[in-house]
């Protein structure tokens, strides 16, 4: 199983700051990793797939890379809204997993 | 519109059964995969199960494995995850999810139904 861990586990920031959150795979994943965004008594909502690719109907300001094991996530100038928890997770191999979470709250 | 619409949680004993279904709308069902996936109460995200377009192939995480079995109807766009002997552990929300807009990724997720394990 690949493990995915993600760093911080708790990010405190200023709306208009930028957030970078990290994603490390045990084993490579190639580039078949993706990030989810979850507010409280929401689903997830996919962000980026294939490590660096947004997905429809997502703001800009939301950019993924990386490829192997290492991982990163950029909010380049948070939103209100986009204070929430954060959602690494692989395809490259059976079984799927998720990272952790990374929580990025208002400081 | 793209719907997916999960149902028949609730609270069941240990060692208990329970049926989930996931109805879904708005798209052709048939041609997708479709994935569950569960979260504990105040815990992260877990994949559960996938099923492939016709049902031939299934994936499980260990956990579940020989309790749990994912279907589906593509006759009546529905989705299923019947649980068998249920354990504490399985206490969470469980969602459906599928890959309808982003090939290979879960891009529509439903709402998810609620299963409560305990005595």
């Amino acid at each position: 199983e690949i493990v995915l861990t993600q760093s911080p586990v708790t990010l405190s920031l200023s709306p208009g700051e930028r957030a970078t959150l990290s994603c490390r795979a045990s084993q490579s994943v190639s580039s078949y990793l993706a990030w989810y965004q979850q507010k409280p008594g929401q689903a997830p909502r996919l962000l980026i797939y294939d490590a660096s690719n947004g997905a429809p109907g997502i703001p800009a300001r939301f950019s993924g890379s990386g490829s192997g094991t290492d991982f990163t996530l950029t909010i380049s100038s948070l939103e209100p809204e986009d204070f929430a928890v954060y959602y690494c997770q692989q395809r490259r191999n059976w079984p799927w997993t998720f990272g952790q979470g990374t929580k990025v709250g208002i400081k | 519109e793209v719907q997916l619409v999960e149902s028949g949680g609730g609270l069941v004993q240990p060692g208990g059964s329970l049926r989930l279904s996931c109805a879904a709308s708005g798209f052709t069902f048939g041609t997708y995969w479709m994935t569950w996936v569960r979260q504990a109460p105040g815990k992260g995200l877990e994949w559960v199960a996938n099923i492939n377009q016709d049902g031939s192939e299934k994936y499980y995480v260990d956990s579940v494995k020989g309790r749990f079995t994912i279907s589906r109807d593509n006759a009546k766009n529905s989705l299923y995850l019947q649980m068998n002997s249920l354990r504490a552990e399985d206490t969470a929300v469980y969602y459906c999810a599928s890959d309808i807009g982003v090939n290979g990724y879960m891009d529509v997720w439903g709402k998810g139904t609620t299963v409560t394990v305990s005595s």
